[in-house]
């Protein structure tokens, strides 16, 4: 069974740019999270997709958004990139979501803004 | 908002030695799991305790679940180059999972 698969792998934006990151969960996990990892704030909650609804959502500004098709692909997207927005994204996949099954992560995508 | 705190922040050990690192709450878990991440990769499931005061082992690796579901550790015997990665306890909200601040840890051979 394929993991859960991230792309790209590794990203270098300017800032005031936009980006769009992608997640492919396991076959058959309906739950996509994601994470935002940076040395100093550690790992943090983005949002959590199930079955094409949003329904959880992190401490963070509009700027960070995302969606979930219904094949259960999941991308989430930054505009108006800051400086402080380079981190480690990585996304989650699950059965039925955080708390009810094992959550698998992704490799992650590395996301530089210069 | 739970806050886990994790200590060590930073370890640094010879191989075959013992090590314990801790989790602590500033309320409740519902239940509480252990990651290891290593560089480069994303976070992996080691376990996941729901029960006050219940131990589980792996291999090498012990987690402890506190009496009152506030604190947990991790006792790893016998450290080996192997073991070298990011320690991270996570706890489950609804919909989501809270991190803890994360031990570092390196294994010199």
């Amino acid at each position: 069974k394929a993991g859960v698969t991230q792309t790209p792998r590794y990203l270098i934006k300017t800032r005031g740019q936009q980006v769009t990151l992608s997640c492919s969960p396991i076959s058959g996990h309906r739950s996509v999270s994601w994470y935002q990892q940076t040395p100093g704030q550690g790992l943090q909650f983005l949002f959590e997709y199930f079955s094409e609804t949003q329904r959880n959502k992190g401490n963070f500004p509009g700027r960070f958004s995302g969606r979930q098709f219904s094949n259960s692909r999941s991308e989430m997207n930054v505009s108006t990139l800051e400086l402080g927005d380079s981190a480690l994204y990585l996304c989650a996949s699950s059965l039925d979501g955080p708390g009810n099954s094992e959550q698998y992560f992704g490799p992650g995508t590395r996301l530089t803004v210069t | 908002t739970q806050l886990l705190e994790q200590s060590p922040q930073f370890l640094s050990i010879q191989e075959g030695e013992n090590l314990t690192v801790y989790c602590n709450s500033s309320s409740v878990f519902s239940s509480l799991q252990w990651y290891r991440q290593e560089p480069g990769e994303g976070p992996v499931l080691l376990v996941t305790v729901v029960t006050g005061g219940e131990v589980k082992k792996l291999k090498r690796l012990t987690f402890q679940f506190g009496d009152a579901r506030k604190d947990s550790s991790l006792h790893i015997t016998a450290a080996q180059p192997g073991d070298t990665g990011l320690y991270l306890c996570a706890e489950s909200g609804t919909y989501k999972y809270i991190f803890g601040t994360g031990t570092r840890l390196k294994v010199l051979a």
